[in-house]
């Protein structure tokens, strides 16, 4: 079965600043996709950004990129010009491939609290 | 507009009943699902369907029930027999893909149950 780790259960960032996020994931699979959403105080899951194993280019959505080394197991989200409204807990998740077998099911990381400080 | 909607946002239950939360989509996606949210957790798939009248167990089903008896509802039956239901439902749905990001997971606002 996969796991998902994230080792950082709170971060905080000054305003306008840079913050990364980690995540490590262990699967036996070689094709996959990685995801990082959003919940805000609302608790609403908000999709920030994903990316597909198979491609080496590592995503990229305005203020938000990852860093996806797929050796060594690893999915880091880097938050640049940080917001106010950056403030959420930021959950990493797998999915496998295999649709037949998983049915697009997703896996989950404990989550990291990201506080952004005025 | 298009989304997806969860009612009630609070809900309250006496020990011993069932409870139903309700999810609905007008999206046209083909799969839905349930999570369960406990606090300092990530969340956890309870069940899923990729189709009317078809659904799988995740890896806490016991203690609930779903059915899919038309494509835009996905209701989940949260049962006497669960022994620790408080916590934040979250029920999610996406394009029936067979491959790529067509099937990219979209999120309700969720139900937050509580066991008095």
């Amino acid at each position: 079965a996969q796991t998902v780790t994230q080792s950082q259960p709170e971060m905080s960032v000054q305003e306008a600043e840079t913050v990364t996020l980690s995540c490590t994931y262990d699967t036996s699979e070689s094709d996959y996709y990685l995801f990082w959403y959003k919940q805000p105080p609302s608790r609403q899951m908000i999709l920030v950004i994903r990316q597909e194993a198979y491609k080496q280019q590592n995503a990229t959505e305005n203020r938000f990129s990852v860093n996806f080394q797929k050796a060594a197991k690893s999915f880091s989200l880097k938050i640049s010009d940080s917001q106010l409204g950056d403030a959420a807990m930021y959950f990493c998740a797998y999915r496998s491939a295999r649709l037949v077998t998983s049915g697009s099911r997703l896996t989950f990381g404990e989550g990291t609290q990201l506080t952004v400080n005025p | 507009d298009g989304g997806i909607t969860q009612s009630p946002k609070y809900l309250f239950r006496k020990e011993g009943q069932n409870v139903t939360l309700s999810c609905e989509q007008n999206l046209n996606h083909d799969a839905m699902y349930w999570y369960r949210q406990d606090p300092g957790q990530g969340l956890r798939l309870i069940y899923y369907s990729q189709i009317v009248n078809d659904f799988q167990k995740g890896d806490i089903a016991e203690g609930y029930s779903v059915s899919r008896e038309k494509k835009e509802s996905f209701p989940l039956t949260v049962t006497s027999a669960q022994k620790n239901p408080t916590a934040f439902y979250l029920c999610a749905s996406s394009i029936k893909g067979t491959s790529g990001f067509t099937d990219t997971q979209y999120f309700g606002p969720g139900t937050r149950l509580t066991v008095l």
